[in-house]
């Protein structure tokens, strides 16, 4: 057990609809990262936020949103769904901005996979 | 962040040492080197990290010359179960822009019998 939660582990739903995947970050960690992982492909950097902040994006569809909330647990919603949005879904966390300047260690959590048929 | 090229995929057998090596020409000032190691369908897993020379741990060594434009992860006495997708990253948090901790393509390292 990393100590990030991802939930839920698995979903399965139909093209057009709207799903929200959850992620509680290791304890002590201000920062929230997610990635998207489709088959046989890298990972590819989708938001981060810090202590409730949006701080990075990456190649994130309009479709896709995030946010963190005051408690530290971060939500990435996906609508309007595509067949290629299947994809395990990462979360990571790390200790935050600041912090032993130019560590990057990322947590992650076991992922959570979307099927989108 | 500074951008790595490693190899696609890499082959060896049980008991053997693995090393993969990363480039990173452009490696700024503040960044460290940091590897994860990705089994299927799972998160990655991080393995080690570094600034400059040498850092071992139980899992790995992490060798980076003084240029610090590459860096290698040295597995020992590999096994089966270290069949992995190996990624190597480059960079540093920073507080201004935030961190995007892009990953490459990673390598595929196939340990057979």
């Amino acid at each position: 057990d990393s100590g990030v939660t991802q939930t839920p582990k698995h979903l399965i739903t139909a093209t057009g609809q709207r799903v929200t995947l959850r992620c509680s970050p290791r304890s002590g960690d201000l920062s929230v990262y997610w990635y998207q992982q489709s088959l046989d492909q890298g990972l590819q950097f989708l938001i981060q936020y810090y202590n409730g902040e949006e701080r990075a994006k990456g190649n994130i569809l309009e479709r896709f949103s995030a946010q963190q909330f005051p408690d530290l647990h971060s939500e990435l919603n996906l609508s309007s769904l595509e067949l290629g949005d299947s994809a395990l879904y990462f979360c990571a966390s790390s200790v935050g901005l600041g912090v032993m300047s130019g560590a990057n260690v990322l947590t992650f959590g076991a992922g959570s996979r979307l099927t989108v048929l | 962040l500074a951008k790595t090229t490693q190899p696609i995929s890499m082959d060896s057998y049980e008991g053997q040492e693995v090393n993969i090596t990363c480039s990173h020409n452009n490696i700024a000032t503040n960044d460290y080197i940091t590897w994860y190691q990705q089994f299927p369908s799972q998160g990655p897993r991080f393995i080690i990290q570094g600034y400059k020379t040498k850092v071992t741990n139980e899992v790995a060594s992490l060798f980076i010359p003084a240029d610090r434009k590459s860096s290698t992860l040295s597995l020992p006495r590999v096994s089966l179960s270290d069949t992995a997708v190996y990624y190597c990253l480059v960079g540093a948090i920073n507080e201004a822009a935030g961190n995007k901790l892009t990953f490459g393509g990673g390598t595929r390292v196939l340990v057979k019998p």
